[in-house]
């Protein structure tokens, strides 16, 4: 049981070009969600998966994609990269089961683009 | 709109003194309130969470925090630090348990002395 993995661990990118963001968890989670973090600011929601077949928008969405490929994994796309985009990117995944059921959190996905 | 601050940027504790963290939140309803951890290079953890109910909330490592409602505040303590405390704690608050609805604050990292 992994629990929630994410590749790459560190990506370095030159500015316009793109890459994707793999995620995948084991525990048969239903949602799934992408935030990146800045220093100072706590980590920001870029989209979620609520279910298998579909995403939304979170708070900061705008030069993101997503994929939900089937229920274990859930891509981030950056289709042009911008120094903007540097940070630290997190996948989580949560089971649909009420109060008691937690965030896990991947490891992260360090990106910087120069 | 719902906010979270942590006041304190960066703590320094000795080994085995007490701890206190402290999170202010901004929200019109009962929150969903959420106290998070994260090691270097790790994913976030949950510690702890409150909903309802008992206002002194037990988590896990030894943490516990309590809701104040009148001072809008959920501040995190532990009696006795131990050095593999030293990480960054992350406050939370949303309008359920479920992560699209969080908003994250900026952050305590937290250094223990020996």
């Amino acid at each position: 049981n992994a629990g929630v993995t994410q590749t790459p661990k560190f990506q370095v990118l030159k500015t316009g070009q793109s890459m994707t963001l793999q995620c995948a968890q084991d525990m048969n989670h239903n949602s799934m969600y992408w935030y990146r973090q800045d220093p100072g600011m706590g980590l920001r929601l870029i989209y979620y998966s609520a279910s298998e077949g579909t995403t939304d928008k979170g708070e900061v969405p705008n030069g993101y994609n997503v994929s939900r490929l089937n229920k274990r994994e859930f891509s981030l796309r950056l289709e042009s990269a911008a120094p903007s985009q540097t940070s630290v990117y997190f996948c989580a995944s949560q089971r649909a089961g009420g109060n008691q059921e937690t965030q896990y959190f991947g490891p992260g996905t360090r990106l910087l683009v120069l | 709109a719902q906010s979270v601050t942590q006041p304190d940027i960066h703590i320094t504790v000795s080994e085995g003194a007490s701890l206190e963290l402290r999170c202010n939140y901004s929200y019109g309803a009962t929150p969903y309130l959420f106290w998070y951890v994260q090691s270097p290079g790790q994913g976030l953890q949950l510690l702890l969470k409150y909903f309802s109910g008992d206002t002194l909330v037990q988590g896990i490592k030894g943490f516990e925090a309590e809701f104040k409602r009148s001072q809008s505040s959920f501040n995190l303590r532990k009696p006795s630090v131990h050095w593999s405390d030293a990480a960054e704690y992350f406050c939370a608050v949303g309008a359920s348990n479920y992560g699209q609805n969080f908003v994250f604050g900026p952050g305590t990292r937290l250094s223990v002395l020996p």
